[in-house]
């Protein structure tokens, strides 16, 4: 079956440090992937969105990767702040759909 | 642009009763979507539009639900009866196509008591 694993415990981490969270897939040949953030009571806000023929996107302190070997894309915050605190999504765009698969999702807490 | 728009926020009401929500997507965004989240399954895709045409409503749970989008810049989404089971956060998005991201609303919390 088709599925997308994001680690369901919250990743806590010290301000200043790099949080990197993880999304695996299994039986799905993306044609991009998407990272979102979500704050409690609020949708879903864009980040990024990586495609399948590029290894690597940034956007100011945020760096996606993308192997479609390994089936996995690894989201990177650098020099994290509490105000990064949120649920960080992953989801799929296959390339014959334009419907937006998502993962559950990971609680980042970053202490001061 | 004030962004995707959905009405009501909060919605309670009793089950058997039917429930509409609505949403205003961003002017000029092709595709429209409708998820629904809870904690159990996540954000999960009930439909979406192209043009204001329906292209997958695989994801709709049963005949219970219906959508509709009668021109570019409003939608429905519907639940008659409503059931307990039903109650989650509504969310609509919409998004321009190709390669950009989508904009969510706030969402509707539905509670069908």
């Amino acid at each position: 079956s088709q599925k997308i694993e994001q680690n369901s415990e919250a990743l806590n981490i010290q301000e200043g440090k790099t949080a990197t969270l993880t999304c695996n897939y299994t039986n799905y040949s993306p044609a991009y992937l998407q990272w979102y953030r979500q704050d409690p009571g609020r949708g879903p806000v864009f980040l990024l969105l990586i495609r399948e023929n590029e290894k690597e996107k940034r956007k100011e302190r945020l760096k996606v990767t993308f192997d479609t070997t390994l089936k996995q894309s690894l989201f990177h915050i650098t020099a994290s702040q509490p105000a990064d605190s949120a649920t960080y999504l992953c989801a799929l765009t296959m390339d014959s759909s334009y419907k937006l698969i998502f993962g559950s999702g990971t609680r980042l807490l970053v202490r001061p | 642009d004030a962004g995707v728009i959905q009405s009501p926020r909060h919605e309670v009401t009793e089950m058997g009763q039917e429930v509409t929500l609505r949403c205003k997507p961003i002017s000029g965004h092709d595709y429209l979507f409708w998820y629904r989240q809870t904690m159990m399954r996540g954000l999960e895709l009930l439909i979406y539009f192209n043009n204001n045409v329906p292209i997958d409503d695989s994801g709709m749970p049963e005949d219970r639900f219906s959508a509709k989008m009668p021109n570019a810049s409003f939608s429905t989404l519907k639940i008659q009866p409503s059931e307990p089971r039903d109650s989650a956060v509504y969310f609509c998005a919409s998004s321009s196509g190709g390669s950009a991201g989508y904009t969510f609303g706030s969402g509707t919390r539905l509670t069908v008591v």
